[in-house]
Order: C-alpha cells, then structure tokens, then sequence
C-alpha cells in the first residue's frame, strides 16, 4: 500500500536557519504530494502542493519540488521565523485504486528558536 | 467564513456509552472524511463520503460509523467507544474527492477521551 516516510523530530533551530525536512513516499499509482501544516490547537492546514512529477509547490517561502526519481517531496525554507513552529505533515494522494484519502506522514515537530 | 466546525472539541466519556461527534460544513463541498491523529502514527483515515447517502470506508473504520443525510453535515458515531479509541479527531472537507488533488480544509479537532 501507499506510505510516506518523514522525519519526525522534533526539529530544533534558529530563527534565519535554513530549513529541510525529508519527505519520501511509495505509492503504487500516480500521487499527487502535499505539504500540510498543523499550528498548535489548530486543525491542519495545506501549505503546498505539487500533482506530477518535477512540479514546485510554493508558498509563504516554503517550497517543494516533486521528484519522481527519487520518490521525495522534501520541504524547504531559505529563512525560518518563530511563526513557523509547528508540526508538519508530508501526504500523498493516489489515483490508483484503494480507499479515496490522503496518505500522511507521522508529522515533524518544527521549533524555531528567536 | 468558510470553515469546517467539529463539536464538541473535547470530551471525556466511559467504555460502552454511545457517542457522536459533529461536523458540519458551509462550503458546499461533496466530499467530507474522518480521520484520526494519535502520536507516532500521524493521521489515518476513518471513513469518507463522496456525496450525500455515499459513504466509504477508510484505513481504520472498525468501531465507527457514519451517515451523510445532508451534503453539509458528516458525523461521527462511536457506538460503543472502547479506550483504543481514546485520540484526536479531525473532519475535513474538499470539493470532491481527494484523489483528484483537491484542498482538503480541516475541522479544529476533537479531542475525545475514553475511561
């Protein structure tokens, strides 16, 4: 069956870092790849997308490019705020056949410190 | 507003007392789904729903049900809630299903617990 794999942290840095979090996935038909991020007490909002491969998703600064070669949708930031922090989930979305819903990720813990 | 509501957003209940979870939609979006989110699993899918009377199961149905009477409504039934099911629960909504790359908007989560 699909699955993502992330790393789940919690991922500790300084406020105009530079920010990677890893997302790879195995999926048996033809995902698209999501960025969802959950602020805390908040429900999970999407931060980006891409729906074919060599895509770029961006917003807010974030960006991830959709590699179908290495089966990776890794997460980036050039500089990170204290607003960031929170718990970020890689997904997928399948065409093939199964049950209709996304795939997530464990979720990554983001702590920016000022 | 558009926006996904979820009640209640919290609750503590005992073994073997049935239990609903609301949720409610004002975006006339056909598809809705559950899911669940417990620490180091991330979220899983509990059921989802095309359309009005359409209902699927998802990743982990067992010990739940649904019913979609009206396209805005998609509630949750725990009939006999057991403490494996003690986890937060998500509602989420999109304009259709979610293979098709639509935007899937979040409820604020219910965190439900069982003694």
């Amino acid at each position: 069956g699909d699955s993502v794999t992330q790393m789940e942290g919690p991922v500790t840095l300084s406020e105009e870092a530079f920010l990677t979090i890893n997302c790879t996935y195995t999926a048996t038909g033809y995902p698209s790849l999501f960025w969802y991020v959950q602020y805390p007490g908040e429900g999970l909002q999407l931060l980006l997308k891409a729906t074919k491969a060599d895509d770029k998703g961006s917003n807010k600064g974030f960006e991830a490019t959709y590699r179908k070669e290495t089966t990776s949708f890794h997460l980036e930031k050039g500089s990170v705020q204290v607003s960031d922090s929170a718990v970020y989930f890689c997904a997928l979305s399948d065409l093939g056949g199964g049950a209709d819903g996304l795939t997530f990720g464990k979720g990554t813990h983001l702590i920016i410190q000022p | 507003e558009a926006q996904v509501t979820q009640n209640p957003r919290y609750l503590i209940t005992v073994t073997g007392k049935k239990l609903t979870v609301t949720c409610s939609q004002n975006m006339n979006h056909e598809y809705m789904s559950w899911y669940r989110q417990d620490p180091g699993l991330g979220l899983r899918q509990i059921y989802y729903s095309m359309n009005v009377e359409v209902t699927d199961k998802g990743d982990v149905p067992e010990g739940y049900k649904v019913s979609r009477k009206e396209k805005r409504n998609f509630p949750l039934i725990l009939e006999s809630p057991s403490p494996n099911q003690t986890s937060l629960y998500f509602c989420a909504s999109s304009l259709q299903q979610a293979r098709d790359s639509y935007e899937q908007y979040f409820g604020p989560g219910t965190r439900l617990t069982v003694t």
